[in-house]
């Protein structure tokens, strides 16, 4: 069974340009999350899918961060403007119900 | 809301010896556990999950878990270390119910001293 994929792996980039994430979820695994890792902490939500609508966003910075789910697989996520406490890595994971997450290997994003 | 705690930040433990890594969580509903562990420069791995049943709970490489509802804690423990298991735990919850919004901890890094 393939796991999550994610890419790109390293992004650097300048203050106030964009980026874009990309993630494809475990098959069948209806939920897929996003999360942000700020080095020496943990994992922190930015936003939960449930198949192609959002459950949760509660802690997605909207002034700067999007994110979309096509047809209830791939998902993106994007920056724009990124500013310099936006460096981070940024997970992507699915799930089925109950079975906990299976994460991607991570986008290490840093802005100078 | 609910939140999970995890009061040590680093154990240092020789090889060969036993292991505890604490998890306290803090939930109004019934909750799923789980603990994930972090290799350098990787993606968090599954190492076990509670979601109902018995409460000793076993994952893989030799972790077990034992939840604990009156303490609403989840420690994690391991008899033996190998220096194969350095790594930064992270302890996760999640209501049983509803969309299952997974919230994790700080994280504990193990360092398994040979």
């Amino acid at each position: 069974e393939a796991g999550v994929a994610q890419s790109p792996r390293y992004k650097i980039i300048e203050k106030r340009q964009s980026v874009a994430f990309w993630c494809n979820p475990i098959s069948g695994h209806a939920t897929l999350y996003w999360y942000q890792q700020i080095l020496g902490q943990g994992p922190k939500l930015l936003i939960q899918f449930q198949n192609n609508g959002v459950v949760d966003d509660s802690q997605l910075p909207k002034d700067r961060f999007s994110a979309e789910r096509l047809k209830g697989v791939d998902s993106t996520l994007k920056i724009q403007p990124a500013k310099l406490e936006d460096s981070a890595v940024y997970l992507c994971a699915s799930s089925s119900r109950g079975g906990g997450l299976f994460f991607g290997s991570g986008t290490q994003l840093s802005v100078l | 809301a609910q939140s999970v705690t995890q009061l040590d930040s680093q154990v240092p433990v020789f090889e060969e010896a036993p292991v505890e890594l604490r998890c306290n969580y803090s939930s109004s509903v019934s909750v799923y556990l789980f603990w994930y562990v972090q290799y350098p420069n990787q993606g968090l791995q599954l190492l076990l999950k509670y979601l109902s049943g018995s409460t000793l709970v076993k994952g893989i490489n030799g972790f077990e878990a034992e939840f604990n509802k009156s303490q609403t804690s989840f420690h994690l423990r391991k008899p033996s270390v190998h220096i194969s298991d350095t790594a930064e735990y992270f302890c996760a919850v999640s209501h049983s119910g509803g969309y299952q919004k997974v919230t994790f901890g700080t994280g504990t890094k193990l360092q398994v001293i040979p």
